[in-house]
């Protein structure tokens, strides 16, 4: 298996944009995590699904972020508009089930300018 | 939200030296993982440990998970120059799936 596979890998936007980072997960895994790591808060968890159904959003930092998952093999993440404090490294992760390790993409880098 | 303190957050060292880590936490875990990154990568998953007082090594690494289950630690043994990175705990309190992540511990090797 490739492993969790993330695109863009850098994304550069403008303030107001819309941006989708976009996430594949390991094949069979029924856990999607969203993360963002920025220097001041570390990795913090946005969302995460089970099966393809959200289960916890509460860490999404405001309304202008929303994840889809509209199947087991790819999921979404959506920030519209765009701020300059959204720029940070994007995370997306998959775990078999909900006991076991989690394994993460490379991430996309987003700067907002 | 549950937070992970880890310690220290940051080390410098010599080439050959033993580095040592940990992660405590207020709170029980069930599960305690350390990942490593590197830079411009995602992290990486070096040893996950599942059972209380569980020993677990992975090459010149090992990991425990501390018998009170609100601690673990991580040592690496004869430190080489690609170890440089940073090092995350990660853990997962029973009857919750979320994994909560340290700050990360910086490591340097001087070579």
């Amino acid at each position: 298996d490739a492993g969790v596979i993330q695109s863009p890998r850098h994304e550069v936007t403008e303030m107001g944009q819309e941006v989708t980072l976009r996430c594949k997960p390991i094949s069979g895994h029924d856990y999607l995590f969203w993360y963002r790591q920025t220097m001041m808060r570390g990795l913090e968890l946005l969302i995460y699904f089970n099966n393809n159904v959200p289960i916890d959003d509460s860490g999404m930092p405001e309304d202008r972020f929303s994840a889809k998952m509209p199947n087991a093999s790819f999921s979404t993440l959506k920030i519209q508009p765009s701020e300059p404090r959204d720029s940070a490294v994007y995370f997306c992760a998959s775990s078999f089930d909900r006991d076991t390790e989690a394994f993460f993409g490379q991430g996309t880098r987003l700067t907002v300018v | 939200g549950q937070q992970l303190n880890q310690s220290p957050q940051s080390m410098f060292i010599q080439e050959g030296e033993d580095v040592s880590m940990n992660c405590t936490s207020s709170s029980i875990f069930n599960t305690w993982l350390w990942y490593k990154q590197d830079p411009g990568e995602g992290p990486v998953l070096l040893i996950a440990l599942y059972k209380a007082g569980e020993l677990t090594s992975n090459g010149r690494l090992t990991a425990q998970f501390g018998i009170t289950r609100k601690d673990s630690f991580l040592n690496i043994s004869a430190s080489i120059p690609s170890d440089v990175g940073i090092y995350f705990c990660a853990g997962r309190q029973g009857g919750s799936e979320k994994l909560v992540f340290g700050k990360g511990t910086k490591l340097t090797v001087n070579p």
